[in-house]
């Protein structure tokens, strides 16, 4: 069945760090892939999603390209902030289930 | 626009003891709606999911079930809770026909603390 496999934290930086997470996943057919940020104590919010290979998904500085031959969606950010602390969830949809991967805990500290 | 809401947002309930989780979506008709639960230090797992009312679908099996009364309304239920229920949960929506394509919007959750 489908699933995804991201680099498990936590993970620390400091303010203005590179940030990338790993995220590598299996499916069959051509499956939506999605990162979604869940700040503390709160739900799951979208942070950018592709639905094709070589789409790239950006927002707040967020970046993942959808790569079909690595089959991979690594996201990735220039300068953090410390409101960038948050949990992060890579997540495949190849039919009417979203699948997660374990989740990636960032810490960025002033 | 549309809006998920979930209630309660905090519960501790004893082992043995009866549980109902509240959903309810607004703004949108004939939902899809999915109870996921998120376990300390685990990823999120898929427990139900409906594409209509009356229509549920469990993932894995559990002494919990989930219940579609209404379009917009989603419930989990349990008739006695285990430690290992305790969690997370998020109900999340996405719009109906649309199914393996869009993203899911997720409710603010509510935390079961089961002692």
């Amino acid at each position: 069945g489908d699933s995804v496999t991201q680099m498990e934290g936590p993970v620390t930086l400091s303010e203005e760090a590179f940030l990338t997470i790993n995220c590598t996943y299996t499916a069959t057919g051509y499956p939506s892939l999605f990162w979604y940020v869940q700040y503390p104590g709160e739900g799951l919010q979208l942070l950018l999603k592709a639905t094709k290979a070589d789409d790239k998904g950006s927002n707040k500085g967020f970046e993942a390209t959808y790569r079909k031959e690595t089959t991979s969606f690594h996201l990735e950010k220039g300068s953090v902030q410390v409101s960038d602390s948050a949990v992060y969830f890579c997540a495949l949809r190849g039919d009417y289930k979203l699948s997660f991967g374990a989740g990636t805990t960032v810490t960025v500290r002033a | 626009s549309q809006t998920i809401h979930q209630w309660p947002a905090t519960l501790v309930q004893p082992v043995g003891s009866p549980l109902s989780l509240e959903c309810t979506v607004e703004g949108t008709s004939n939902p899809n709606l999915y109870w996921y639960r998120q376990a300390a230090g685990r990823g999120l797992q898929l427990l139900f999911y409906s594409v209509g009312i009356g229509q549920i679908s469990s993932e894995v099996p559990q002494n919990l079930s989930a219940s579609r009364p209404q379009d917009r309304q989603f419930i989990l239920s349990s008739k006695k809770l285990l430690l290992s229920d305790s969690g997370f949960y998020l109900c999340a929506w996405d719009v109906s026909g649309r199914i393996g394509t869009g993203e899911l919007f997720f409710g603010e959750g509510s935390r079961l603390t089961v002692l």
